[in-house]
């Protein structure tokens, strides 16, 4: 199996601009993660999905984050209008059904606004 | 929902010493706990993982402990390498009956350097 997969792995944007990350789960998984890292808040979950279902999306900061999974291999994050400090790597992760197993995570994608 | 604490954020040590992080959780509920290392510009990735189940699990040079009275886990890594450098996170995840728990939730960190 290739992992999780995201893409793009940098994005460089202006302030004001829309940006869609993209993320690929482990296929058979049925749970998808959207983190956040950044040096002062650390590793921040902004929504998961079980089955393509958002379940919690409370870590989301506002209404200019939004996310989608049509369907069991595609998810997407976008932010608009993006700010400077959106600047972070986003990082998806997946898992198997059971609630406790192992996050499996994607290479991330670093976001710079500007 | 969790809260999970962890320290030291900075630990250094001679290279084959021991090194032990430490993390609290506040979810009595919580009761699956894995532990990532992410090495610099990586993607955090499973080292190993407890279940409350447990108290001690243990894979070659790296052991984890639990205690659920008093709602903390640790991570020992003995005879540490240089290759063991790298930013180091528990987490917790609470696997109740709220199908809407809060998911895996992750300490700050601990940057574990190893004096050559």
């Amino acid at each position: 199996d290739a992992g999780v997969i995201q893409s793009p792995r940098h994005e460089v944007t202006e302030m004001g601009q829309e940006v869609t990350l993209r993320c690929k789960p482990i296929s058979g998984h049925d749970y998808l993660f959207w983190y956040r890292q950044t040096m002062m808040r650390g590793l921040e979950l902004l929504i998961y999905f079980n089955n393509n279902v958002p379940i919690d999306d409370s870590g989301m900061p506002e209404d200019r984050f939004s996310a989608k999974m049509p369907n069991a291999s595609f998810s997407t994050l976008k932010i608009q209008p993006s700010e400077p400090r959106d600047s972070a790597v986003y990082f998806c992760a997946s898992s198997l059904v059971v609630r406790g197993s192992p996050l499996h995570f994607g290479n991330g994608t670093r976001l710079t606004v500007t | 929902g969790e809260n999970v604490e962890q320290h030291p954020s900075t630990l250094s040590v001679q290279e084959g010493d021991s090194a032990v992080i430490k993390c609290t959780y506040s979810d009595s509920a919580s009761n699956y706990f894995p532990w990532y290392k992410q090495e610099l510009g990586k993607r955090p990735q499973l080292i190993i993982d407890i279940r409350s189940n447990v108290g001690e699990k243990k894979d070659q040079r790296i052991a984890v402990t639990l205690n659920k009275t008093a709602k903390h886990f640790s991570l020992h890594i003995t005879e540490t390498q240089p290759e063991d450098s790298a930013v180091y996170f528990c987490a917790g995840w609470d696997m109740g009956t709220q199908e809407g728990a809060d998911g895996l939730t992750f300490g700050k960190g601990t940057h574990l350097i190893i004096q050559p």
